[in-house]
């Protein structure tokens, strides 16, 4: 089964609105990154957060490993904010990364 | 400053023609991996290292090989592209102790 769920699959944002995405994961943790990426775009890493809450400008990722979950919230959203956001889990085992699908954010103006 | 090279950035393959993508991190790094990118399935792994002379089968490894000739160099051939593996791939590469993962710029292929 699929190691990495991300939710939602995708979501629509007027400008100024907030975005909360979610990773959950169904492997034991070793370390949790978040990416972004625009259309045809390399991946940009946000955050690397094994556990606990990092903030960066607009963005804040919190990485509760007993929940096995891991999320990304954007607030005050702009239109640049669009594009892809992935979570990557690195497991305990074999130093494999796994990444989830993908929430596709369209943030209009 | 962490990097990830790929060449050749954009790719056009005939159908049956050997391809090789090269992958260069100068993050001495240990691991490092290959994945394509595709409309619908996300991120998919091909092939993995663990380090020089290593490497592992990933989630989709068929049609594709992979060399580590050097802590710093991993490739990505195709002996006998087809249509199919028309896609963007990425390299990366990471360390043991799960730190940061640093991506490349991706390569476009496109086999016709």
């Amino acid at each position: 089964g699929q190691q990495v769920q991300q939710s939602p699959a995708s979501l629509v944002l007027q400008e100024g609105e907030n975005a909360e995405l979610q990773c959950n994961f169904s492997t034991s943790l070793n370390s949790m990154q978040w990416f972004y990426q625009r259309p045809g775009g390399s991946l940009v890493s946000l955050f690397y957060n094994p556990s606990g809450t990092k903030h960066s400008g607009r963005l804040t990722s919190t990485t509760v490993i007993k929940e096995r979950r891991s999320s990304l919230h954007i607030s005050s959203s702009q239109t640049t904010d669009s594009g892809t956001y992935l979570c990557a889990l690195d497991g305990n085992s074999n130093n494999r990364i796994f990444f989830g699908d993908g929430t596709q954010l369209v943030v209009k103006p | 400053e962490a990097a990830v090279t790929q060449s050749p950035r954009n790719k056009v393959a005939v159908t049956g023609g050997k391809v090789t993508l090269s992958c260069n991190q100068t993050n001495n790094h240990n691991n490092m991996y290959w994945y394509r990118q595709d409309t619908g399935h996300g991120l998919r792994l091909i092939h993995y290292s663990y380090g020089a002379g290593s490497t592992e089968k990933g989630d989709i490894p068929d049609g594709y090989k992979a060399s580590r000739p050097s802590q710093e160099n991993f490739s990505l051939i195709l002996e006998l592209a087809t249509p199919s593996q028309t896609s963007v791939y990425f390299c990366a590469s990471g360390d043991d102790r799960g730190t940061e993962v640093f991506f490349g710029k991706g390569t476009r292929l496109t086999v016709v």
